[in-house]
């Protein structure tokens, strides 16, 4: 069965520079979640979209942006990157309309590993 | 808001035997979901169990098994005939129900368990 993809798998940057991830959510799915990973750390929800739309959002910082496009693919962009943005970024996503029995599940992507050095 | 705590950072278990990993909550919610993923070394998440709060009866999947209790907001995993593969952190989950039924925003993870097996 198809999973969420995520790319890269890996990312190293400098302070200051920009990134993009990307998110290709399981087909049909209509909703996709993007969390954060510190090292040792829980995921911690950023921001999530239904429908191309912004549904809700966390602890995601004012130079971190995300969209979802016409294809339902999900992209986070990250600028000014600082030392402390280096973690394990998931992507999830879920089937979210009611009478899904799989509705409330989160499929998450293998990650994408950002190294801000 | 709600939280999710594990109180337990580390168990280990011998292979064959039975492991019972903890989990507490707070919420003023009626209608919620619990999770259990377990994230090997790979660092993939990995769904286990899932459990809808409205339902009496404990959720099983395989050799593994939870233990709800709505009132005490307790949810437990329970795993039996450990094996190496099982080897992981382990991460209780809530999540919101949806206003018109449908699955509603994020999932708040505890701080995880680590749980080793040993052959």
């Amino acid at each position: 069965a198809a999973g969420v993809i995520q790319s890269p798998r890996h990312l190293i940057k400098e302070k200051r520079e920009t990134a993009t991830l990307k998110c290709y959510p399981i087909p049909r799915h209509d909703t996709v979640y993007w969390y954060q990973q510190g090292p040792g750390q829980d995921p911690q929800f950023l921001i999530s979209f239904y429908e191309k739309m912004q549904s809700d959002k966390g602890s995601i910082p004012d130079r971190f942006s995300a969209q979802q496009f016409s294809d339902y693919h999900s992209e986070l962009n990250m600028s000014s990157l600082e030392l402390g943005d280096s973690a394990l970024y998931f992507c999830a996503s879920s089937f979210r309309l009611a009478g899904s029995l799989a509705k409330n599940i989160q499929y998450f992507g293998a990650g994408t590993r950002l190294s801000v050095l | 808001a709600q939280t999710v705590t594990q109180s337990q950072p580390e168990m280990s278990v011998q292979e064959a035997e039975t492991v019972t990993l903890s989990c507490t909550y707070d919420t003023s919610e009626n209608n919620y979901y619990l999770f259990w993923y377990k994230q090997p070394p790979s660092r993939q998440m990995i769904l286990v169990i899932r459990q809808e709060a409205y339902k009496q009866q404990n959720a099983t999947e395989n050799r593994f098994s939870v233990n709800f209790q709505k009132a005490a907001k307790s949810f437990s995993l329970k795993i039996s005939d450990s094996q190496l593969g099982d080897t992981a952190m382990y991460f209780c989950a809530f999540m919101k129900h949806g206003e018109y039924g449908g699955s509603q925003g994020n999932l708040i993870f505890g701080k995880g368990t680590k749980l080793s097996v040993k052959p």
